[in-house]
């Protein structure tokens, strides 16, 4: 089973300011990587997929990039809207797995 | 617009059975993979199970194989989840997902149904 460590677990952070959430696979998953976000009692939404590719409505300041078994998720300048829960998943191998999770948090 | 509604959770004694479903709507269901995820209280994300397009490829997390079914309905555009022998370990809201392929990336998400399994 592929292992996904996320990091920081949270990140405290004023609007405006850029996150830097991190996902480190404990094997190689190419590029099969996506990124979720979620809010208090909310499904999670897909935003990013492919390691790199935004869904569809996702805005500008979400990208994703890495390869193999580093990934990063980048929020360009935090919206207030943006305060949430960010999972990784890999869709390599079976069976799927998801990363613990990082909490961005308003400072 | 892509629609989910995931129905039939509730409180079951361990070991018991409950069968929950998911009513899609807004797009071609037959084209699509299904998934369930799952999220205990307080914690983070777990895949369930997935489905092809056609049913006839599933998948199942090690932790619910034999006790857990995914099954899909075309016809009816719904997705299944038949659960057996129910553990304390199982409670959890569950959410359907749609797939671009049985392995993701899961895309949207239903609005999640609460099973708990407690005596």
């Amino acid at each position: 089973e592929i292992v996904l460590t996320q990091s920081p677990a949270t990140l405290s952070l004023s609007p405006g300011e850029r996150a830097t959430l991190s996902c480190r696979a404990s094997q190689s998953v190419t590029s099969y990587l996506a990124w979720y976000q979620q809010k208090p009692g909310q499904a999670p939404r897909l935003l990013i997929y492919d390691a790199s590719n935004r869904a569809t409505g996702v805005p500008a300041r979400f990208s994703g990039s890495g390869s193999g078994t580093d990934f990063t998720l980048t929020i360009s300048s935090l919206e207030p809207e943006d305060f949430a829960v960010y999972y990784c998943q890999q869709r390599s191998n079976w069976p799927l797995t998801f990363g613990g999770g990082t909490k961005v948090e308003i400072k | 617009e892509v629609q989910l509604l995931d129905s039939g959770g509730g409180l079951v004694q361990p070991g018991g059975s409950l069968r929950l479903s998911c009513v899609a709507s807004g797009f071609t269901f037959s084209n699509y993979a299904m998934a369930w995820v799952r999220q205990a209280p307080g914690k983070g994300l777990e895949w369930v199970s997935s489905i092809s397009a056609g049913g006839t490829t599933t998948y199942h997390a090690d932790s619910v194989k034999g006790r857990f079914t995914i099954s899909r309905d075309n016809s009816k555009n719904t997705l299944y989840l038949q659960m057996k022998s129910l553990r304390a370990e199982d409670t959890a809201v569950y959410y359907c997902a749609k797939g671009q392929y049985t392995s993701g990336p899961f895309d949207p998400w239903g609005q999640g149904t609460l099973v708990t399994v407690s005596s």
